[in-house]
């Protein structure tokens, strides 16, 4: 069982519509929670970065960790064509900044 | 401030060759970790150096090395190539001081093998 599992997609959504990406991990030693983006011929560029559990925004962004399920959530609202890229949940323990665990990433295509 | 650079940006090699790939972190990042991308097996962790050291290492095995120079400046070998070494390899860098601070990636190097 990976530490951190993803659901690959492809996820096809139109614009304007909300988008939910979601995870599971496995390991309760983890504490950190990121999402990144990667766009097709690029590296990933972080999005968001939590601490345990709870909510946090960025503008159209809010990323949600529920410790107690290990689930992780990416909601996207108002969706954009230019949201369309692959997203990766990861994570890693505390005491690991550098050995993080990624999930497998979702493709998602927003449709104009 | 400019970020993670990597080269080359492409690459093909055949079987048995060797490899060497190189990463310029962010101004004043003093850790790199690298990292595989594949279709099946997503991103992998490779190694990190901090400081000249390699300082966490993933399940890879020995025919990938890497090393760290005083300007932070890292390479990355991998000897004896084999066709399932075909990748994405990305190199991330942070401040590396702080176990709470997160990882900025280049646009990654792609190999081949054939």
């Amino acid at each position: 069982q990976k530490e951190v599992e993803q659901d690959p997609g492809p996820l096809s959504v139109p614009e304007g519509a909300i988008v939910s990406l979601n995870c599971t991990y496995s390991n309760s030693a983890f504490q950190y929670f990121m999402w990144y983006r990667q766009y097709s011929r690029k590296g990933p560029e972080l999005l968001m970065y939590t601490y345990s559990s709870g909510n946090k925004e960025d503008g159209r962004f809010t990323a949600q960790v529920d410790k107690s399920s290990k689930y992780i959530s990416l909601f996207i609202r108002d969706s954009q064509p230019s949201d369309s890229a692959t997203y990766l949940c990861a994570s890693h323990p505390y005491s690991s900044a550098s050995k993080i665990i990624f999930g497998s990433g979702t493709r998602l295509s927003i449709r104009p | 401030k400019a970020g993670v650079t990597q080269t080359p940006r492409y690459l093909i090699k055949t079987r048995g060759q060797q490899v060497t790939l190189s990463c310029s972190p962010i101004s004043g990042h003093r850790s790199v970790s690298w990292y595989q991308q594949t279709p099946g097996q997503g991103l992998q962790f490779l190694f990190e150096y901090f400081s000249e050291t390699q300082r966490n290492k993933g399940n890879f095995p020995g025919r990938f090395s890497g090393r760290q120079f005083s300007n932070s400046r890292s390479e990355m070998n991998v000897s004896t190539l084999e066709l399932g070494d075909s990748a994405l390899y990305l190199c991330a860098s942070s401040p590396g001081s702080d176990s709470q601070e997160t990882q900025y990636f280049g646009p990654g190097t792609r190999l081949l093998v054939l």
